[in-house]
């Protein structure tokens, strides 16, 4: 079974502070995704990554970073974080080709203050 | 780019009845539509998708429709039950080797014994 793990399930950070949110995957896949999830919006793509030290920009990329330094983690940073970025953030994988189902990790809920 | 717009926001429906939730996309090159449900605290979870070359898909309960022409796809569950309520979300992409998914803002279907 693909696991995806998010390496906290709460966090609570302050305005201004450099924040980072991991994700491993156990399944060797190609593919990494970053969203977050706000009510009413549904889940909107931060950044992806189809290979190691690759990444690509989704449609909500300011604000944020990411790095691939190996093909298991996709870390997510916030430079400077804001109010406006807490929420809820997904990681996903999925194997490289067309109709790959994306496999999601159980999310972190981020709370700047 | 691609923009996927899903409805109702919420459906309430008794136990034993149908639900039908639709979505409609605006890129015509999209040929994968995948729906997740997400349940309460949980991550989304792939329950069922179709490619363009196909028109209906069944499982179970569980059934999509494809309307290329129109640009539109649902997702049928029939005789559902109270483990049903969740939120679900359809998704669109193209081709492409790292399968980019747009996603609807997600309905909130709730199941009453």
């Amino acid at each position: 079974d693909v696991k995806v793990t998010q390496s906290s399930r709460y966090l609570v950070k302050r305005t201004g502070e450099k924040v980072f949110l991991e994700c491993v995957q156990d399944m060797d896949h190609e593919n990494m995704f970053w969203y977050r999830q706000d009510p009413g919006l549904g889940l909107r793509l931060i950044y992806f990554s189809y290979d190691v030290k690759m990444k690509e920009k989704g449609d909500i990329p300011e604000g944020y970073s990411v790095s691939r330094e190996k093909k298991e983690r996709f870390s997510l940073i916030l430079e400077s974080a804001s109010t406006n970025q807490t929420s809820m953030y997904l990681c996903a994988s999925s194997p490289q080709g067309n109709g790959q189902p994306q496999h999601f990790g159980d999310g972190t809920r981020l709370s700047i203050l | 780019g691609e923009n996927v717009e899903q409805h109702p926001s919420t459906l309430s429906v008794q136990e034993g009845d149908s639900a039908v939730i639709k979505c409609t996309y605006s890129d015509s090159a999209s040929n994968y539509f995948p729906w997740y449900k997400q349940e309460l605290g949980k991550r989304p979870q792939l329950i069922i998708d179709i490619r363009s070359n196909v028109g209906e898909k069944k499982d179970q309960r569980i059934a999509v429709t494809l309307n290329k022409t129109a640009k539109h796809f649902s997702l049928h569950i029939t005789e559902t039950q109270p483990e049903d309520s969740a939120v679900y979300f359809c998704a669109a992409s193209r081709d492409t080797g790292f399968q980019k998914l747009v996603f609807g803002t997600g309905t909130r279907l709730l199941v009453s014994p």
